[in-house]
């Protein structure tokens, strides 16, 4: 079945530093891709989403890439702030069906000031 | 304000006792989901409906039970309480014509002693 990992956690930066979390995914056919933050206490927001290869999502000066090639979607960000900080999930979605959401394990940052 | 309602946001049950997790939604949409997140991992899909009066297990559907009545309700029903239940359950939606907008509410963490 399909499948994302993710790079394993935790993160700790300080802030400006450059940020990037590795994201890659096991899927048939041609599934979208999405980056979900969850800050403390929270529920899940969407961060960024590709729906096919070769797009790129960015929000929030965060930017990902859908590589068909490599199987990947990783999460970067130039700067990063210390409200940064949350658990950042990379995950997809199957272009059949109930187009059921499939979650990586979870990435928590943490930024110094 | 539009969106997935989730009640109660808290919750401490007995080993045995039974429960149910409601969630609402407001934006007419056909797919609502089930997730729950253990500490450090992903979420992982419980069930999911495709419409009023559809239901599915996802991938770890085991203790628990749903129904669909209505477009808006998607209520998860937990009959015998066991400690590996405690967890935060996430309920989301997605609409028909926009496949990638899903919402998520903002959880409910449960705890059985």
């Amino acid at each position: 079945g399909d499948s994302v990992t993710q790079m394993e956690g935790p993160v700790t930066l300080s802030e400006e530093a450059f940020l990037t979390i590795n994201c890659t995914y096991t899927a048939t056919g041609y599934p979208s891709l999405f980056w979900y933050v969850q800050y403390p206490g929270e529920g899940l927001q969407l961060l960024l989403k590709a729906t096919k290869a070769d797009d790129k999502g960015s929000n929030k000066g965060f930017e990902a890439t859908y590589r068909k090639e490599t199987t990947s979607f990783h999460l970067e960000k130039g700067s990063v702030q210390v409200s940064d900080s949350a658990v950042y999930f990379c995950a997809l979605s199957g272009d059949q069906g109930a187009q059921k959401l499939v979650f990586g394990q979870g990435t928590r940052l943490t930024i110094n000031p | 304000n539009a969106g997935v309602t989730q009640t109660p946001k808290f919750r401490i049950l007995k080993i045995g006792q039974s429960m149910t997790l409601q969630c609402a939604q407001d934006m007419n949409h056909n797919y609502m989901y089930w997730y729950r997140q253990d500490p450090g991992m992903g979420l992982k899909l419980i069930y999911y409906s495709v419409g009023a009066g559809i239901t599915d297990k996802g991938e770890v559907p085991n203790g628990y039970n749903v129904s669909r009545s209505t477009t808006e309700d998607f209520p998860l029903r937990l009959e015998l309480a066991a400690p590996s239940q405690t967890s935060v359950y996430f309920c989301a939606s997605r609409g028909t014509g926009n496949s990638y907008g899903y919402t998520f509410g903002s959880g409910t963490r449960l705890t059985v002693v």
